[in-house]
């Protein structure tokens, strides 16, 4: 069963860069659309972008000029670079797989982990 | 840019009752692009319905979707403890600014 694991800094200075990776095991990259989504204490969820496996990649409109969503194919990794981050972006990040490209939805996730920006 | 508007906000029904929750679109949108999720505190969110009406892997046929064009509708009958938890629906947006986007949620909690 393909299960996902985000990793990285639980706590970043504001202005600086928020990087985290996703490794995926279990099963293939290939094929497929990956998601970086994120949740902000006690609210909704936001759809930040996505990468398919050929690297074409659609971000949230809101997000783009600060987002960079990438993929390591050979370790089954995908990676979110986040610049420029203020308080409002303390979250708790998730990477997850979408099911097909007929149905664009959210299959597999990961526990997420919790960003926190502060100085 | 299409709004997904969740009502209510919060539903308080007791367990073997039917829950109905409602997803409402500011436009019309296929339904192949909206899906349901569930989340429990402390949980990522899990995958409930895709395509409005086709349930994900090991969900229990009790859920159900439906609706189209702007109004979608899950349904919960005869609801299990472990049903309560928040849900969100989800659409990809085809028009405007490709991209996805949530609702506000449901809380659905035991009365």
């Amino acid at each position: 069963q393909v299960q996902l694991h985000e990793s990285g800094p639980g706590l970043v200075k504001p202005s600086e860069i928020l990087s985290l990776t996703c490794s995926v095991s279990g099963g293939s990259m290939t094929d497929l659309h990956w998601s970086w989504i994120r949740q902000r204490p006690g609210e909704g969820l936001e759809w930040i972008g996505q990468i398919h496996y050929s690297g074409n990649t659609l971000y949230n409109p809101s997000l783009k000029s600060r987002v960079i969503i990438s993929l390591d194919r050979p370790n089954n990794q995908l990676s979110l670079q986040l610049n420029s981050v203020t308080a409002t972006d303390t979250a708790v990040y998730y990477c997850a797989r979408h099911v097909a490209a007929i149905y664009p939805a959210f299959d597999n996730w990961g526990q997420g982990t919790l960003v926190t920006v502060s100085s | 840019e299409v709004v997904l508007t969740q009502s209510p906000g919060t539903l308080s029904l007791s367990p073997g009752e039917r829950a109905t929750l409602s997803c409402r679109a500011s436009e019309s949108l296929n339904g192949r692009f909206l899906a349901w999720y569930q989340q429990k505190p402390g949980q990522a969110p899990r995958l409930v319905m895709f395509g409005a009406n086709r349930r994900a892997i090991d969900i229990p046929d009790r859920f159900s979707g439906g609706g189209s064009g702007t109004d979608f509708t899950l349904t919960i009958t005869r609801l299990e403890p472990e049903d309560f938890a928040v849900y969100y629906c989800q659409l990809y947006r085809t028009t405007g600014l490709p991209g996805y986007s949530f609702g506000q949620g449901t809380r659905l909690e035991i009365k």
